[in-house]
């Protein structure tokens, strides 16, 4: 028990698919995080979330959609995808988004795309 | 320059060594760094925090950080097969304190 929960564990989709991945954490944390893994990459940033509130947006192309409706739910929303952005697909969070405190992430999301 | 380099791997080590897992960063004003452990399959899981230079230690773990020279080490005593694993390095960059990883590094420890 991780503390972080996400679903679906695994996720195949077509291009023209639309699909959501959800993430709930009960840690009590403010802030939640996307991140994507992909073999042979670090980990990669993609949106972070601090009292329901983006502050980080790392360039990550418009097919991917993340939406916080409060301090414990995260989603995000896929549409059109693409083969490369086949991944494992991250969910953490943290007490605070400073930096400080340690992450905790979810079990994650494989996703293929086909 | 990458923010964060973890040495090229894999490691491997007998059981019953000290693994030495070694990682440097580029931004001089890191203050948080960490050290996470994930099994093939898994999500990472948190093994040591340090803010501050010297040695940090936890059972068979000790973290040691020095930011004069900007690296951070993991040192695992007495290695065990259990310990097989990635082990990612991380370090808040930038103003806006940013967690970056390292590419991670497989270790794994012989029988």
């Amino acid at each position: 028990e991780t503390g972080v929960t996400q679903t679906p564990r695994h996720l195949v989709m077509g291009m023209t698919n639309k699909k959501s991945l959800k993430c709930e954490q009960h840690l009590g944390h403010n802030a939640m995080y996307w991140y994507k893994q992909s073999a042979k990459k670090p980990l990669e940033l993609m949106f972070v979330y601090s009292l329901e509130e983006r502050v980080e947006n790392n360039s990550v192309p418009s097919r991917f959609s993340p939406e916080c409706p409060n301090s414990s739910h995260l989603f995000l929303h896929l549409h059109t995808l693409q083969p490369e952005d086949s991944a494992l697909y991250l969910c953490a969070s943290s007490q605070d988004s400073q930096g400080h405190s340690p992450l905790h992430f979810g079990n994650g999301t494989r996703l293929t795309v086909t | 320059q990458k923010e964060v380099e973890q040495n090229s791997g894999p490691l491997s080590v007998p059981e019953g060594a000290i693994a030495s897992l070694n990682c440097t960063y580029s931004d001089r004003g890191s203050q948080s760094f960490f050290w996470y452990r994930q099994y093939s399959g898994k999500s990472p899981e948190l093994i040591m925090s340090i803010y501050s230079n010297g040695d940090k230690e936890d059972g068979r773990f000790t973290a040691q950080l020095n930011k004069a020279s900007q690296y951070v080490s993991l040192l695992i005593r007495d290695s065990q097969p259990s310990d097989s694993a990635t082990y990612l390095c991380a370090v808040t960059t930038g103003a806006n304190s940013k967690l970056t990883f390292g590419k991670g590094i497989t270790l794994s420890v012989r029988p």
